[in-house]
């Protein structure tokens, strides 16, 4: 069955780093998102991603957050200068155009010190 | 404020028992999603409800979507140990990308043997 999988599993990362988060979505799909989750709190909504360009961002996703999609498979998040509060476990997801539903990978658990 | 509202937060029964969980909002929602997350794993889908008053049901669980398309719930009959988990909800607003979902906090679902 096809999913989105995401690398690393986990990441520590000295505060003030910049980190790059991994996804390969499925492979048919058209639409990819970031969301996060801080231990113990809802997930929440940073960024979709469509037609090689943002389609929507949150409030959270501010001027240290960026997406890429550098080929056909692969999109990452790239975290510029990371604070101790960007520690969360940070989900891909990718769904096809016309669905109404997102199919998630297992997160990357991000631990800023 | 909080746009998606899961009752309750916490629910503990024990094995055979059957139960249900809710949600609920003020908005309309154009989809609804349930999944179910495990500790340190991305949620898993479990099913979309897209048309007022639609019920589904997968195997012991049975999902309804209200007739105003503000509200769902989640009913579980004959709750083994293997159900336990978070289950979610998360809504999608009409006019906004597939898959660019608000989550609601989550029900945590403990089934004691």
């Amino acid at each position: 069955e096809p999913e989105v999988t995401q690398t690393p599993s986990h990441q520590v990362t000295q505060m003030g780093q910049e980190v790059i988060l991994r996804c390969v979505p499925i492979s048919n799909h058209l639409y990819f998102y970031w969301y996060r989750q801080i231990l113990g709190q809802k997930v929440e909504f940073l960024v979709s991603f469509y037609n090689n360009e943002i389609s929507e961002k949150s409030e959270i996703f501010d001027d240290q957050f960026s997406v890429e999609r550098p080929d056909g498979s692969n999109f990452t998040l790239k975290i510029r200068s990371t604070k101790l509060e960007d520690s969360a476990m940070y989900f891909c997801a990718s769904s096809d155009l016309g669905e109404t539903e997102a199919f998630f990978g297992q997160g990357t658990r991000l631990t800023v010190v | 404020t909080q746009l998606l509202e899961q009752s309750p937060q916490f629910l503990s029964i024990q094995e055979g028992e059957n139960l249900t969980v809710y949600c609920n909002s003020s908005s309309v929602f154009s989809s609804l999603q349930w999944y179910r997350q495990e500790p340190g794993e991305g949620p898993v889908l479990l099913v979309t409800v897209v048309t007022g008053g639609e019920v589904k049901k997968l195997k012991r669980l049975t999902f309804q979507f209200g007739d105003a398309r503000k509200d769902s719930s989640l009913h579980i009959t004959a709750a083994q140990p293997g159900d336990t988990g978070l289950y979610l909800c998360a809504g999608a607003l009409p006019n906004t990308n597939a898959g660019k979902s608000t989550f609601g906090d989550g029900t945590t679902l403990t089934v004691k043997p």
